[in-house]
């Protein structure tokens, strides 16, 4: 199984911040990651799959790179809808989350 | 519009089978490139894959559940059944329905998701 691993587990940050999320996988993978968002009570959403592309409809402050086993999320500029959980998922063998990254008002 | 609802029961004892049913609409899994599958997330914790099944019947699942899970489509009816063999209290969670569009195995659209625990 490859293992995913993001940190940090919990992120305090304000509106207008730049943040970062990193996610690494216990095996390259080359591209094969996607990002998704949950906030309490709700399904997850996708943000960005093949590390780097963007869902239809996401916000451009949210963007995302790397490739092998080192990944990241950034959100540009933090806004008040984006306090919520954040999750990597590696497709290119079977399919494996990393453990999530709150974000939260500091 | 897409859509994804997920039923089942809320409740099942310890060692028995849980079945639950995947209703979607919007989309018909004949298409190219469409799976279905489900996912898991146990209160406070991380999500995890399930099982997935293409339009021509072929079958994936997860290497660690791999012989409690059975996952079978009735096209007609546009549903997607999973079912769980002797459950057990850490297999308590929400269980989510997911579609992919692309053939590939990240997931655009989640159904509100089902929540199921175990208990005796």
């Amino acid at each position: 199984d490859i293992q995913m691993t993001q940190s940090p587990s919990t992120l305090s940050a304000s509106v207008g911040d730049r943040v970062t999320i990193t996610c690494r996988a216990s095996q390259g993978i080359s591209t094969w990651l996607a990002w998704y968002q949950q906030k309490p009570g709700k399904a997850p959403k996708l943000l960005i799959y093949k590390t780097s592309s963007l869902e239809s409809g996401v916000p451009s402050r949210f963007s995302g790179s790397g490739s092998g086993t080192e990944f990241t999320l950034t959100i540009s500029s933090l806004q008040p809808d984006d306090f919520a959980t954040y999750y990597c998922q590696q497709y290119n063998s079977y399919s494996t989350f990393g453990q999530g990254t709150k974000v939260e008002i500091k | 519009q897409v859509t994804l609802k997920e039923s089942g029961p809320t409740l099942v004892k310890p060692t028995q089978t849980l079945t639950l049913t995947c209703a979607f609409s919007g989309f018909s899994l004949s298409t190219s490139g469409v799976r279905v599958g489900w996912i898991r997330q146990p209160p406070g914790k991380a999500l995890e894959w399930l099982a997935l099944i293409y339009g021509n019947d072929d079958k994936r699942y997860s290497p660690s559940l791999k012989t409690r899970l059975t996952i079978t489509k009735d096209t007609s009816k546009n549903q997607v059944v999973l079912t769980m063999t002797n459950m057990d209290p850490v297999d308590t969670a929400t269980y989510y329905c997911v579609h992919s569009k692309t053939g590939y195995w990240y997931f655009d659209l989640w159904g509100r998701g089902t929540v199921v625990t175990v208990s005796s």
